[in-house]
C-alpha cells in the first residue's frame, strides 16, 4: 500500500488566490512527522512546513498552513494568495518513527505539479 | 546560512563507467541521507549514515556503494553505470538534536546522464 497519496498529479490557480493540496498517509507508527517540500523546475527541494505527529496546532510557515486531521490521515497543504513563483512541483513526505533518532528516511508521495495563472 | 553541497552538479556517463557523487552536509549535522529522482518520479531513499556508519538501506543497487568519511561528507560511488540510472541524487543531512522534527536539508542535487 502508499504510504503517501496525493491525489492531485496537477492543479491549477489564479494568482493571488489560496489553494489546498491534498494528502494522505498510512502508517502505523504512533510518531510520525509530515513534510511538505516544493520542487521548481530547477530541481532543488525546498522544505516547506512541518507537522509532528504529536503536534496540537496545525502548523503555519508564512503563507503555508498544513491542516492536519489525524483520525483521516490527512496533512493538506494550504498556500494563501498564490504568486507566480508558486509554480512547482510539491511533495508531501512522512517520516516513521520519533524525530530524536538518526534513522529516518522519507518516504514521499509523488507529487502535485501546481500552475499559478497571472 | 550553509547549506548541503553536492558535485558535481551535472555528470554525463558512457554506459558501463563509472560514478563518483560527493556531498557535503552542513556542518554539526550527523545524519546523512542519499535519494534518487527518476525523470518524472519521487524521490526514492537509496542509503543513510549516521556517525559514519551506514544506518539504513533502501533499494540501492548492488552496482551502488557509499560512505561516509571522517569529515562526515559522503561519496556515492556507482558502477557498471545503466541507463536508467539516469536521475536526479540528491543527499540531504539531518541533525538528532533538531528538537525532534530531524528535518532533512536537501542539496541541490547531482543530475547523472547515462548515455
Amino acid at each position: 500500500a502508499q504510504k503517501i497519496t496525493q491525489t492531485q498529479p496537477g492543479m491549477f490557480v489564479q494568482e493571488k488566490e489560496a489553494v489546498t493540496l491534498d494528502c494522505t498517509y498510512d502508517t502505523s507508527d504512533p510518531s510520525y512527522g509530515l513534510f511538505w517540500y516544493k520542487q521548481p523546475s530547477s530541481g532543488e527541494m525546498i522544505f516547506l512546513i512541518y507537522q509532528g505527529s504529536y503536534d496540537q496546532q496545525n502548523a503555519t510557515e508564512g503563507r503555508y498552513s498544513l491542516n492536519f486531521q489525524k483520525a483521516r490521515k490527512s496533512a493538506n497543504l494550504v498556500i494563501s494568495a498564490s504568486q507566480l513563483g508558486d509554480s512547482a512541483m510539491y511533495f508531501c513526505a512522512m517520516r516513521e518513527g520519533g524525530g530524536g533518532g538518526s534513522n529516518y528516511k522519507l518516504t514521499f508521495g509523488k507529487g502535485t505539479l501546481l500552475t499559478v495563472n497571472p | 546560512a550553509a547549506g548541503v553541497i553536492q558535485s558535481p552538479r551535472h555528470l554525463i556517463k558512457e554506459k558501463r563507467e563509472t560514478a563518483t557523487l560527493k556531498c557535503y552536509p552542513i556542518p554539526r549535522h550527523d545524519t546523512v541521507y542519499w535519494y534518487q529522482q527518476g525523470p518524472g518520479q519521487d524521490p526514492q531513499f537509496l542509503i543513510s549514515f549516521y556517525e559514519k556508519m551506514q544506518s539504513d538501506k533502501g533499494s540501492i543497487p548492488d552496482r551502488f556503494s557509499a560512505q561516509q568519511f571522517s569529515d562526515y561528507h559522503s561519496e556515492l560511488n556507482m558502477s557498471s553505470l545503466e541507463l536508467g540510472d539516469s536521475a536526479l541524487y540528491f543527499c540531504a543531512s539531518s541533525s538528532t538534536g533538531a528538537g525532534g522534527r530531524n528535518e532533512q536539508f536537501f542539496g541541490p542535487g547531482t543530475r547523472l546522464t547515462v548515455l
